[in-house]
């Protein structure tokens, strides 16, 4: 079935800093890849759709410039959380659209800790 | 009026219950649907997907009634095992795909 791997699954990391998430699909090309963060007891937040080969399109409220989108390759997408603060810490999760099955398959998502 | 909108529960049942969950949605032009089961601090894996005729997966019944834009998950002999949050998931799909999660129904199954 479709796989999508992601890495790190946990990361902790100082104010001020820039953190990277991968979201990998290892046996489907997916042209499109989605980001959500998920706060404790809460839902699955879209924070934006990852487009191959051209600019994200991020949620209302998202800023582009602290969550920084990269789609370069049909299986690979990554999410650099810029000048991380507490407030950012959470749960990331990215997901993709495989066709076959007809649904979305997601990764095994990111806790983020920013102390 | 949201999105997608589904009653948060929780919906506590002893185990061998049948239990239902509606989800309403409110743009008429969704076009799939689908149902995801969310443990917790886990990512959400698939259930089953929506048909307009209805379909069967064992224990789980799913059913989509687009005239109302409702959808609906039906466990039947619930196990210890289904305790966990049910997403209810549409998505319109054209040029740009847009997918809107519900917040979940938590299931918890009582022995």
């Amino acid at each position: 079935g479709a796989v999508v791997s992601q890495h790190p699954s946990w990361v902790i990391c100082k104010s001020g800093t820039s953190v990277k998430i991968e979201c990998r699909s290892l046996d489907f090309q997916a042209t499109t890849m989605f980001w959500y963060r998920q706060f404790p007891k809460q839902s699955l937040m879209l924070m934006a759709t990852s487009n191959e080969g051209s600019k994200a399109t991020y949620e209302q409220g998202v800023e582009k410039d602290k969550f920084l989108i990269n789609h370069a390759s049909l299986t690979l997408s990554t999410l650099t959380v810029t000048s991380a603060h507490p407030e950012d810490s959470s749960f990331y999760i990215c997901s993709a659209w495989e066709r076959t099955n007809y649904g979305y398959t997601f990764g095994s998502g990111t806790r983020l800790t920013v102390v | 009026r949201k999105e997608v909108e589904q009653d948060p529960g929780p919906f506590n049942v002893p185990e061998g219950a049948t239990v239902a969950f509606n989800c309403t949605y409110s743009n008429s032009a969704s076009q799939s649907f689908f149902w995801y089961r969310q443990d917790c601090r886990k990512e959400p894996k698939l259930l089953m997907s929506v048909y307009s005729s209805g379909n069967e997966d064992g224990r789980f019944t799913a059913q989509l009634n687009r005239a109302s834009q409702y959808i609906s998950l039906l466990i039947r002999d619930s196990k210890l095992s289904d305790s966990a949050t049910y997403l209810c998931v549409v998505n319109m799909v054209g040029g740009y795909q847009k997918v809107t999660f519900g917040t979940g129904t938590k299931l918890q199954v009582i022995p």
